[in-house]
């Protein structure tokens, strides 16, 4: 079935850094992709819709500049950190639109932890 | 924009009883809605979904009903099992965007041998 990969599953940086996430749909084209964030115990929260080709369309309150996203192919999303501060530290989760009897496709997600 | 509420935010359930878990979404036109089981650290596994045209849909011990005119939907687990414990997310695709869910708070199932 529709598989998306995601990676790095974990991060631990500096305080300062820029962390690169990547989502990869691997067996089907994604024209648009979905970042999700997710602090210790709360739910889902999407970030931003990632568009094939096009800039992403951030979610209200979300700082665009702080999370660059940048959807270059039909099977790669990649998310950028920007000057990563211990207050970013939390589970970043992408999905992808794949069809048929499930229409949502989760990454592994990653847990970033800044220092 | 859509707003999805879920309760409750715990719920500790005796082995073999049965759980129930309600959310309400705001958005009239929204039309698609999963439940998603997580453990902790791992991606949102869908255990169950239904469509606005449908009024209920039940896979085994799991099952779903949605009220479209009161706007709400409730997961029903039946004969609890250990390996039910887990939390549990209910989300909706507003009309905006067939792609993108909005999730609830979550509810953090407890099922005590």
């Amino acid at each position: 079935g529709a598989v998306v990969s995601q990676h790095p599953s974990w991060v631990i940086c500096k305080s300062g850094t820029s962390v690169k996430i990547e989502c990869r749909s691997l067996d089907f084209q994604a024209t648009t992709m979905f970042w999700y964030r997710q602090f210790p115990k709360q739910s889902l929260m999407l970030m931003a819709t990632s568009n094939e080709g096009s800039k992403a369309t951030y979610e209200q309150g979300v700082e665009k500049d702080k999370f660059l996203i940048n959807h270059a192919s039909l099977t790669l999303s990649t998310l950028t950190v920007t000057s990563a501060h211990p207050e970013d530290s939390s589970f970043y989760i992408c999905s992808a639109p794949g069809g048929g009897s499930q229409p949502q496709h989760f990454g592994d997600g990653t847990r970033l932890s800044i220092l | 924009g859509e707003n999805v509420e879920q309760h409750p935010s715990t719920l500790s359930v005796q082995e073999g009883d049965s759980a129930v878990i309600k959310c309400t979404y705001s958005d009239s036109a929204s039309n698609y809605f999963p439940w998603y089981k997580q453990e902790l650290g791992k991606r949102p596994q869908l255990i169950i979904d239904i469509r606005s045209n449908v009024g209920e849909k039940k896979d085994q011990r799991i099952a779903v009903t949605l009220n479209k005119t009161a706007k709400h939907f409730s997961l029903h687990i039946t004969e609890t099992q250990p390996e039910d414990s887990a939390v549990y997310f209910c989300a909706a695709t507003p009309s905006s965007n067939t792609g993108k869910l909005i999730f609830g708070q979550g509810t953090t199932l407890q099922v005590k041998p």
